[in-house]
């Protein structure tokens, strides 16, 4: 596709279950991040993909978060043992390189997430 | 870290005028500054950013300035369309991390 996409679009799980939130990002984008948004608020970064590492864990809000990208390509964001405050979008973005003048982050449609 | 915080958080304005939106951010570190549009059930599309060794940018009825020494940077939209209706988020980075404001949500009434 001509953008990034994610999956499912909307989610409602019960507390205590596991998720996982699926991203395809642009085909030819090296660097993949993932952001956590609250309802009226601005995305707050979670964590990021150079290719297939992981550099930076340091948004992620506990040890029950967690996100793979092991082919380099499409990612996954789990959360373990949901919690409500769990509940908001959870987007993700890519860009073609991690430095330099091709930083721009091109942002999927998110997914909504609500934990009852 | 970088805080960003953004004002106003709501601004309505006549189709035609002008609308301004301002940022500060406290990271003196930071130095690439983009401007996002949100539109309703879609995700933030960029629509300007500015890099630290530029002081104004404009692209056609957006503009947007920046004054390193106040830490504080501007989103300006002139003759403002009803299509121009959105959130807006600024974010500022000094790595690959961007640190959004609180945004702003624009309604322009025709």
């Amino acid at each position: 596709g001509a953008g990034v996409s994610q999956s499912p679009r909307y989610k409602v799980t019960k507390r205590g279950q596991d998720v996982t939130l699926r991203c395809d990002p642009i085909s030819s984008h090296a660097t993949l991040y993932w952001y956590q948004q609250a309802l009226g608020q601005g995305p707050e970064f979670l964590t990021y993909f150079n290719y297939e590492a992981q550099p930076d864990k340091s948004g992620l809000p506990s040890d029950r978060f967690s996100a793979e990208r092991p082919e380099g390509s499409i990612s996954t964001l789990t959360i373990q043992r949901t919690e409500q405050r769990d509940s908001a979008m959870y987007r993700c973005a890519s860009s073609l390189a991690g430095s330099g003048g091709d930083n721009e982050q091109f942002f999927g449609p998110g997914t909504r997430l609500t934990v009852l | 870290g970088e805080n960003v915080e953004q004002h106003p958080s709501t601004l309505s304005v006549q189709e035609g005028d002008s609308a301004v939106i301002k940022c500060t951010y406290s990271d003196s570190a930071s130095n690439y500054f983009p401007w996002y549009k949100q539109e309703l059930g879609k995700g933030p599309q960029l629509i300007i950013d500015i890099r630290s060794n530029v002081g104004e940018k404009k692209d056609q009825r957006i503009a947007v300035t920046l004054n390193k020494t106040a830490k504080h940077f501007s989103l300006h939209i002139t003759e403002t369309q009803p299509e121009d209706s959105a959130v807006y988020f600024c974010a500022a980075s000094y790595s690959l991390m961007l640190t959004f404001g609180g945004g702003t949500r624009l309604m322009v009434k025709p």
